[in-house]
């Protein structure tokens, strides 16, 4: 129950494209879902986060899709660039520590 | 604030050797976590603090394992004695809260046990 399965594993996406990213959970006692973001040789770092009283939540190119009754939420990053390769990890927590998805490893090329 | 501060960033032991990793959270965070970093497993919660006190260690994997933080500013992640299964990125965060609050992650301890 305390698991959240993230997919896929890998991606590679064209510049300019969109990624998509999903992640699914159990404990339906979760309410608070953020996305990290880890370039190689560094520790992750919050992205965008989104509580499950809204079903979206946009920041610039990167939006959270959020699926109270699937029990899933997405992330998509728009106009993805080289920039944005770097391995992308979805969390979900209640008042416990945050739990991790394995991550998916997103490749943007020209 | 120069975020989360994390020591040595690489460390190569050889097994049976006693290994330290120290971790100085952000001033006025109140929770910290260890994590450890595998391409198997993923991230996984090993121990968290909250004002200073341990208040889950289900994660750390055997009592080779063990978690300090004496002060709010300082804690360490200790393993004796090491082994090469424990070779991983080992990463400290910290927050303002156990879970619905953003962490602050360190850049990492790259542990190499030989």
């Amino acid at each position: 129950q305390q698991q959240v399965k993230q997919s896929p594993q890998s991606l590679i996406v064209q510049k300019g494209g969109i990624s998509i990213i999903n992640c699914a959970y159990e404990n339906t006692a979760f309410d608070y879902f953020p996305w990290y973001q880890q370039f190689p040789g560094k520790g992750p770092a919050l992205l965008i986060a989104i509580r499950p009283d809204v079903s979206e939540k946009k920041e610039g190119r990167f939006t959270i899709s959020f699926n109270k009754s699937a029990k899933q939420f997405s992330l998509h990053i728009m106009d993805s660039q080289p920039g944005d390769s770097a391995t992308y990890f979805c969390a979900a927590s209640t008042r416990t520590p945050l739990v991790f998805g394995k991550g998916t490893r997103l490749s943007v090329i020209a | 604030d120069a975020g989360v501060i994390q020591s040595p960033r690489h460390e190569v032991t050889e097994m049976g050797q006693e290994v330290t990793l120290r971790c100085k959270p952000i001033s006025g965070h109140n929770s910290l976590f260890w994590y450890r970093q595998t391409m198997m497993r993923g991230l996984e919660l090993l121990i968290y603090f909250n004002n200073n006190v341990p208040i889950d260690d289900s994660g750390m994997p055997e009592d080779r394992f063990s978690a300090k933080m004496p002060n709010a500013s300082f804690s360490t992640l200790k393993i004796q004695p090491s082994e090469p299964r424990d070779s991983a990125v080992y990463f400290c965060a910290s927050s303002l809260s156990r879970g619905t609050h953003g962490y602050t992650f360190g850049s990492g301890t790259r542990l190499t046990v030989v």
